[in-house]
């Protein structure tokens, strides 16, 4: 199975800040990679698919970089609306695996 | 509106059987590959089964493979997914979740998931 390792696991960042999440897969996916972002009691959203394309609705200051192994997740400026937690996936093959996710908290 | 609706979860004793539905409206259900992520609480998104718009291919994680069956009904727009021999560590949320299709390729990321439904194990 591929495992995806994110880091770091939880981050303290202010409204305005430049914040970036990066997921390391334990074999090459290509650009088969999401990011979600999930609130407390509610379903994921997705943000990011295939790498680096936005998600229709999605706030531009949300960008998805990376290929192979390592991926990136940047919020170039943080709003009261973004501290939640973040996920990325792999899609590339069976067993489709997330990784542990990352909390994004206010400082 | 695109929507996917949970329903079916409950309280079971360990060793137990339940079945949990997803009710698609919105798009054409058909075309689609559908999955299952489940959230036990407090913990992150594990991915559980998938299965083909078609429904000719399923896929399993290793931690249900034997014991969940997913299946669809395109006639009625409804995914599900039947859970037998069900222990304490499949209690958790189960989202089900659309694909996409890009460039008329399938995407496995998933960018509609239902409000999920909560399956309790325990006795």
């Amino acid at each position: 199975d591929i495992q995806m390792t994110q880091s770091p696991s939880s981050v303290s960042a202010s409204v305005g800040d430049r914040v970036t999440i990066t997921c390391r897969a334990s074999q090459g996916i290509t650009r088969w990679l999401a990011w979600y972002q999930q609130k407390p009691g509610k379903a994921p959203q997705l943000l990011i698919y295939t790498a680096s394309s936005l998600q229709s609705g999605v706030p531009s200051r949300f960008s998805g970089s990376g290929s192979g192994t390592d991926f990136t997740l940047t919020i170039s400026s943080l709003q009261p609306e973004d501290f939640a937690t973040y996920y990325c996936q792999q899609g590339n093959i069976f067993p489709i695996t997330f990784g542990q996710g990352t909390r994004l908290e206010m400082k | 509106e695109v929507q996917l609706v949970e329903s079916g979860g409950g309280s079971v004793q360990p060793g137990g059987a339940l079945r949990v539905s997803c009710a698609a409206s919105g798009f054409t259900f058909s075309s689609y590959a559908m999955t299952w992520v489940r959230q036990a609480p407090g913990r992150g998104l594990e991915w559980v089964s998938a299965i083909t718009g078609s429904g000719d291919s399923t896929y399993y994680a290793d931690s249900v493979k034997g014991r969940f069956t997913i299946s669809r009904d395109n006639s009625k727009n409804t995914l599900y997914l039947q859970m037998n021999s069900l222990r304490a560590e499949d209690t958790a949320v189960y989202y089900c979740a659309k694909t996409m299709i890009v460039n008329r390729q399938w995407v496995y990321a998933f960018e509609i998931w239902g409000q999920g439904t909560m399956v309790t194990v325990s006795s």
